[in-house]
């Protein structure tokens, strides 16, 4: 079993939809919690951390579920610069900080 | 921009070779890290370096290893280097945050013929 797993996509959503990510993990003493999202042959950006109690940026919401060892990661209002890979990554703190991530989920937004 | 540059861009090696790569990490930043992204992949940890000490490592073969110097610039070096060595390296320096945040370089492209 992968430590992270996410659906591989793709996504095709409209311009305007909204669209949501899941993601699983696997240790249930990974600490910290982030979305990443990375650009076609480009390195990995941060969107967001993700916080137990839920957190929103714009138009992007993260929810977290320790109990479920569940994370997901909704979009509204879908943009054509939204269309992207989206990695969902866990911190293994203990000493020394490893970021695990999923293999991603493309989202392809069209006008 | 996170403020982290590697390189080079791209680099063509064949089977058998060694290679060394370079990372410069954002001001004050101490803690760097290298990952492996495979094509269709996710990034995968190789190690980690604070303050010039590995102090942290994934599953790679010993040929991968690394240094960092003391204004905390890093370097990746494979020997040996394989097929399946071909990937996007990319090299990570740790943010202030308390939850272990990391800022990703540009990466090096590296092909293995």
């Amino acid at each position: 079993r992968k430590e992270v797993e996410q659906d591989p996509g793709p996504f095709n959503v409209p311009e305007g939809a909204t669209v949501a990510f899941n993601c699983t993990y696997s240790n249930s003493a990974s600490q910290s919690f982030f979305w990443y999202r990375q650009d076609c042959r480009k390195e990995p950006k941060l969107l967001m951390s993700v916080y137990s109690s839920g957190n929103e940026d714009g138009r992007f919401t993260a929810q977290l579920n320790r109990a479920s060892q569940y994370i997901s990661l909704l979009i509204r209002d879908s943009k054509l610069s939204d269309s992207a890979t989206y990695l969902c990554v866990v911190n293994l703190s203990g000493g020394y900080n490893k970021l695990i991530f999923g293999a991603g989920t493309r989202l392809a937004v069209h006008p | 921009e996170t403020g982290v540059t590697q390189s080079p861009t791209h680099l063509i090696k064949t089977r058998g070779q060694q290679v060394t790569l370079r990372c410069s990490s954002q001001s004050g930043h101490n803690t760097v890290s290298w990952y492996q992204q495979a094509l269709g992949q996710g990034p995968q940890f190789i190690f980690q370096y604070y303050r010039e000490e590995e102090n942290g490592r994934g599953n790679f073969p010993p040929r991968f290893s690394g240094l960092q110097f003391p204004n905390y610039s890093s370097e990746l070096n494979v020997n040996a280097l394989e097929l399946d060595d071909s990937a996007l390296y990319l090299c990570a320096s740790r943010g202030t945050s308390g939850d272990g945040t990391q800022y990703f370089g540009p990466g090096t492209r590296l092909t293995v013929l």
